[in-house]
């Protein structure tokens, strides 16, 4: 158990919808960072948030935003889904940056 | 703009072998590498870290090294156990900078069969 909390599991949603994906890091980690892992593809970066502020943004897509919140979890939103979201979403925290990062579980996001 | 990189999409080696896992980098900023290593339906675990500072660190049966001039690093799994079958990913930061995010390779599919 690496500490890290993600919920859901399992997503299935219809194309156009809006879902939000949950994360708490582990106690003490002030850096939390989102990832997606498409069908045999590596990890995506998608942002990383440290102490409530936005510090790095990878290939995340106009569609998806995210924010950390004052108790430090945070929330990865996406609308208007489309067949091609369907992945796992990962979130990770780390104490600061560039250090080692615990993953959570992920999240399998199903579109239909 | 891949700045680490697998060349190896999979690996395949013989129970009480050595695996090696290679992987190299494009940005001289990096000064911290790891590796992960990933189950089906998991999230990617951390396995073991090297500073810039180093050239070598050892943990167990894992051993990282690292080749500064080359931007090559590798690592070693002895003796190799079915356990181990895995995909293993290398990341590397910049904890210099601001920034300091993980950069991660696309992964190697090691396969220790028995």
């Amino acid at each position: 158990d690496s500490g890290v909390t993600q919920t859901p599991k399992h997503l299935i949603t219809a194309t156009g919808q809006r879902v939000t994906l949950r994360c708490s890091p582990r106690s003490g980690d002030l850096s939390v960072y989102w990832y997606q892992q498409s069908l045999d593809q590596g990890l995506q970066f998608l942002i990383q948030y440290y102490n409530g502020e936005e510090r790095a943004k990878g290939n995340i897509l106009e569609r998806f935003s995210a924010q950390q919140f004052p108790d430090l979890h945070s929330e990865l939103n996406l609308s208007s889904l489309e067949l091609g979201d369907s992945a796992l979403y990962f979130c990770a925290s780390s104490v600061g940056w560039g250090t080692e990062a615990f993953f959570g579980q992920g999240t399998r996001l199903t579109v239909v | 703009d891949q700045q680490v990189k697998q060349n190896s999409p999979s690996l395949s080696v013989q129970e009480g072998r050595i695996s090696i896992l290679n992987c190299d980098y494009t940005n001289s900023m990096f000064d911290y590498f790891l590796w992960y290593k990933k189950y089906p339906a998991e999230g990617p675990t951390f396995l073991i870290s090297i500073s810039s500072i180093k050239d070598k660190n050892e943990d167990g049966r894992f051993t990282v090294f690292l080749n500064k001039s080359a931007k090559h690093l590798s690592l070693h799994i002895v003796p190799s156990q079915p356990g181990d079958s895995a995909v293993y990913f290398c990341a590397a930061s910049a904890r210099s900078s601001t920034l300091g995010r993980l950069y991660f390779g696309r992964g190697t599919q090691l396969t220790v069969w028995p």
